[in-house]
């Protein structure tokens, strides 16, 4: 099974900041089937990010992902009050089955 | 666009059968391509593919619960479901439904919390 692993586990930033969010995979992902999802208290995740660098609908282009193979990263350009949560990445390269990585919380510095 | 709403018992004695329905609008749970999932979620910890049924009938469950999972689909309803048998307190989760054209979820049910309790 592929293993992700995010970190930082916990990035405390101002809103105005960038966030720099990794994450780690344990095989290479062939075609880069990675994702990112946010999670606030209380919501279920919210898709962000596909295919390692596509925003999803909707979703405003302060939020961007990069990367291939085994490291890809998620970046918040400038931090909004609403993008302070838990973030997550999933890879759905190796069918069947998918993963979720543990997760890095955003939090307000 | 397609939204999804789980309902079902939020209280399930050990041992019991914990069952959930995921209801589908604004779209055909008969439409080609898509994987209907269901996912966990522990209080205050990350997130577990149960499993998902493909559109053409396939299916796959996660190893670690494999024994004890069952989805399916009920095509006259526009609802899949969920069963985990012989659940215990470490069942004690949010389950959530969701659905995307890759084994990808990209759209959510809002959760249901189930809680394994005599």
């Amino acid at each position: 099974d592929i293993v992700l692993t995010q970190s930082p586990g916990t990035l405390s930033l101002s809103p105005g900041e960038r966030a720099t969010l990794s994450c780690r995979a344990s095989q290479s992902l062939r075609s880069s089937y990675l994702a990112w999802y946010q999670q606030k208290p209380g919501q279920a995740p919210r898709l962000l990010i596909y295919a390692a660098s596509s925003r999803a609908t909707g979703i405003p282009d302060r939020f961007s992902g990069s990367g291939s193979g085994t490291d890809f990263t998620l970046t918040i350009s400038r931090l909004e009050p609403e993008d302070f949560a838990v973030y997550y990445c999933q890879q759905y390269d190796r069918s069947p089955g998918y993963t979720f990585g543990q997760g890095t919380k955003l939090e307000i510095k | 666009q397609v939204q999804l709403h789980e309902s079902g018992p939020g209280l399930v004695k050990p041992s019991q059968t914990l069952s959930l329905t995921c209801t589908v609008s604004g779209g055909s749970i008969s439409s080609g391509g898509y994987y209907w999932s269901w996912i966990r979620q522990h209080p205050g910890k990350g997130l577990e593919c149960i499993g998902y049924i493909y559109y053409r009938g396939s299916s796959y469950y996660n190893p670690s619960l494999m024994s004890r999972v069952t989805i399916s689909v009920d095509t006259s309803k526009n609802q899949f479901s969920l069963k985990l048998s012989s659940v215990t307190v470490a069942d004690t989760a949010v389950y959530y439904c969701a659905t995307g054209l890759n084994p990808r979820p990209d759209y959510w049910g809002q959760g249901s919390l189930v809680t394994v309790s005599s």
